[in-house]
């Protein structure tokens, strides 16, 4: 079964500067996607990235990028030049690609981060 | 274009009531999927729709929950005889795709969910 662990509960990180957020994942496919999400405190759930299995480079989207390590089966976030803004829920979700299992996305319990001014 | 939309936003009921909740996904989405999410805790998968069909409900925690779609649009969920643990915020996604091989990147857009509590 596959499962998705994110060990910090709770980050801080001074503004401006760079965070990383841990994610690591169990699995036997082969096949598989991992999402990052944000939700800030009115609770809506934001999608920020993804990374695919055999993508060969690691994925970026703005201030966002995707630290991904395969063979340790992690997959962390790097959110650069942390804004006020920033401060929120961050999730780690893995899509297992098995045809029929409807690529539901199984999450992480999240990583609170407070970005400090 | 307009997003997940969910209804109620909140919703208050007596413990052993019945309760729908409803999910608008965004139009052309194949792809529904019901998730919970207690407080300060991460999403627990419901129920995975294709179409009309669910080929997963592996995540219903029990017989008192049940969901339809219909027209592949609109979906309920149901919870009856309510009890206090299923209080929690009830979130519904869709994708554009959810069977195909080829469709494994595609994420999921979340409405803002129901809160539900029960007294």
């Amino acid at each position: 079964a596959q499962k998705i662990t994110q060990t910090q509960p709770g980050m801080f990180v001074q503004e401006k500067e760079a965070v990383t957020l841990d994610c690591t994942y169990d699995t036997s496919d082969q096949s598989y996607g991992l999402f990052w999400y944000k939700q800030p405190s009115s609770g809506e759930m934001i999608f920020l990235i993804y990374q695919g299995s055999y993508d060969e480079q690691n994925a970026t989207e703005g201030r966002y990028s995707l630290n991904f390590q395969k063979a340790r089966k992690s997959a962390n976030l790097v959110i650069s030049a942390s804004q006020l803004g920033d401060s929120a829920m961050y999730f780690c979700a893995m899509r297992e690609v098995t045809y029929n299992q409807g690529g539901k996305l199984i999450f992480g319990q999240g990583t609170e981060l407070s970005v400090k001014p | 274009g307009a997003g997940v939309s969910q209804s109620p936003s909140n919703k208050v009921t007596e413990k052993g009531k019945d309760v729908e909740l409803r999910c608008d996904p965004i139009s052309g989405h194949t792809a529904l999927y019901w998730y919970r999410q207690s407080l300060g805790q991460g999403l627990e998968f419901l129920i995975y729709f294709q179409g009309n069909s669910a080929p997963d409900k592996s995540g219903l925690p029990s017989d008192r929950f049940s969901a339809e779609r219909t027209g592949g649009s609109v979906s309920t969920l149901t919870i009856q005889r309510t009890q206090q643990e299923d209080s929690a915020v009830y979130l519904c996604a869709s994708s554009l795709r959810g069977q195909l091989l080829s469709s494994y990147n595609s994420p999921l857009h979340f409405g803002n969910g129901t809160r539900l509590t029960v007294t």
